[in-house]
């Protein structure tokens, strides 16, 4: 089983919807990073987040660590065709200054 | 965009040869690191790099082995390929090595490898 639980495993919402996409540990975690990923090709970085409560956004996305540091939301408002791809995050283990541990990834389309 | 360049792109290749995968970048940095990416297991870690000659394993690091001569340059190799490495490779690059430096992995494009 995944460390860092991401849901929904896939989304498909109207062009110009709001969605949110969750990403959840059993375990604190350590500096919490978003990236999306388009479909054949690498990561692209979106957001880190470190700090209980953070919250961070990026033109219509915003992203929020709660402030027990066990849960990350992906906010996307409004969303484009440009927002579909796959969102992952990934976020820092306690014991390894080197590995990240991953979600599985939330797959986005974007309907017309 | 951060420079990093895999290659090749794609590789098909038999069951028992041996593989190189390169990874060149033009960031200086220090850490360098080798995922692969499976459905349902998301990305996990091979092997990283702290520095020129400076290895260690990740969590599935059995079956590869790297090198790294020069800042630039990590190679991933398969020492002799199975269908259980069919997957896609990916290189990442950091500046420091952990969250608090405010230091992201940038990733290359990917390699996808299959092997038959």
């Amino acid at each position: 089983s995944q460390e860092l639980e991401q849901s929904p495993q896939s989304l498909i919402v109207q062009e110009g919807k709001n969605l949110t996409i969750n990403c959840t540990s059993s375990k604190t975690l350590y500096g919490l990073y978003w990236y999306k990923q388009k479909y054949g090709e690498g990561l692209i970085f979106l957001m880190m987040l470190q700090k209980g409560g953070e919250e961070k956004s990026h033109e219509k996305i915003t992203a929020k660590l709660d402030e027990k540091k066990q849960q990350s939301s992906l906010h996307i408002t409004a969303s484009q065709p440009s927002h579909a791809g796959i969102y992952l995050c990934g976020a820092h283990r306690m014991d390894s200054n080197y590995q990240l541990i991953w979600g599985a990834g939330t797959k986005l389309i974007i309907k017309p | 965009d951060a420079g990093i360049t895999q290659s090749p792109r794609h590789k098909v290749t038999e069951t028992g040869t041996p593989v190189t995968l390169r990874c060149h970048q033009t960031e200086n940095h220090r850490y360098m690191y080798w995922y692969r990416q499976d459905p349902g297991h998301g990305l996990r870690l091979i092997h990283y790099s702290y520095g020129v000659k400076d290895t260690d394993k990740g969590e599935v690091s059995d079956g590869y082995s790297v090198s790294r001569s020069k800042t630039e340059d990590f190679l991933l190799t398969l020492e002799s390929a199975t269908s259980s490495q069919t997957s896609v490779y990916f290189c990442a690059i950091s500046e420091r090595p952990r969250t608090g430096y405010n230091s992201p992995l940038h990733f290359g494009n990917g390699t996808r490898l299959t092997v038959t």
